[in-house]
């Protein structure tokens, strides 16, 4: 399958900064997904970006698909953003590829 | 309309009982899909469902896991004579097409 690896695998920002997060994968994708999973444990879908820009308020993503990466913005951060940030892959497959997720703490 | 629904959200099962975790995928979703989640792990696939057929279920332990989506009502995934291993949370997703895939809010099982 294919591997997926995320960095930082933990970050504490403290309100009002802001954050880059890393995508890597070894395969050629058709999906990808960047999901916040909050402290309930709930998955938010964030962006669907198999490839370019999308911006959604003080969130934007990059996926540059054919260096196999994604990028994961988060701006102007705020407690309610704390979670894991996951990032899933997908090929012809059936299946999505999840990283092992970054652990966001923004502090006040 | 109404997201993934998916119940019980907190299950407590001893050694040896049977776990039916259940997942009602979004109003014409046709794909669905069940994912593990061990504690301080990333999501791991288990199988692929569309309406009373199984496509892929190369995730899916050789034993004591079956997983159905039956023509009317939900998709159940079925774990029987659980273990502590199998303690986790279980998420289902479900699709339109193969691209986006909406996770509802997970089944918590804790086996005793």
């Amino acid at each position: 399958g294919i591997q997926v690896e995320q960095s930082p695998p933990d970050l504490i920002l403290q309100e009002g900064a802001n954050s880059t997060l890393r995508c890597n994968f070894s395969d050629s994708v058709n999906n990808l997904q960047w999901f916040h999973q909050n402290p309930w444990g709930q998955l938010i879908n964030l962006f669907y970006i198999p490839s370019g820009t999308k911006q959604n308020g003080r969130l934007s993503a990059t996926t540059v698909a054919t260096e196999r990466y994604s990028l994961l913005y988060i701006s102007s951060s705020q407690t309610t953003d704390s979670g894991v940030y996951f990032c899933a892959v997908g090929d012809t497959g059936n299946q999505f590829y999840f990283g092992t997720g970054t652990s966001l703490t923004v502090i006040p | 309309n109404a997201g993934v629904m998916q119940n019980p959200r907190h299950l407590v099962r001893r050694r040896g009982q049977e776990a039916r975790l259940r997942c009602s995928p979004m109003k014409g979703h046709s794909h669905v899909y069940w994912y593990r989640q061990l504690p301080e792990e990333g999501l791991k696939f288990m199988v692929y469902l569309q309406k009373e057929n199984i496509i892929d279920e190369s995730g899916m332990p050789k034993e004591r896991f079956s997983a159905e989506f039956p023509k009317e009502g939900p998709s159940i995934l079925r774990i029987q004579q659980v273990v502590r291993g199998d303690s986790a949370a279980y998420f289902c997703a479900s699709s339109p097409t193969r691209g986006t895939q909406y996770f509802g809010p997970g089944t918590r099982l804790l086996v005793l």
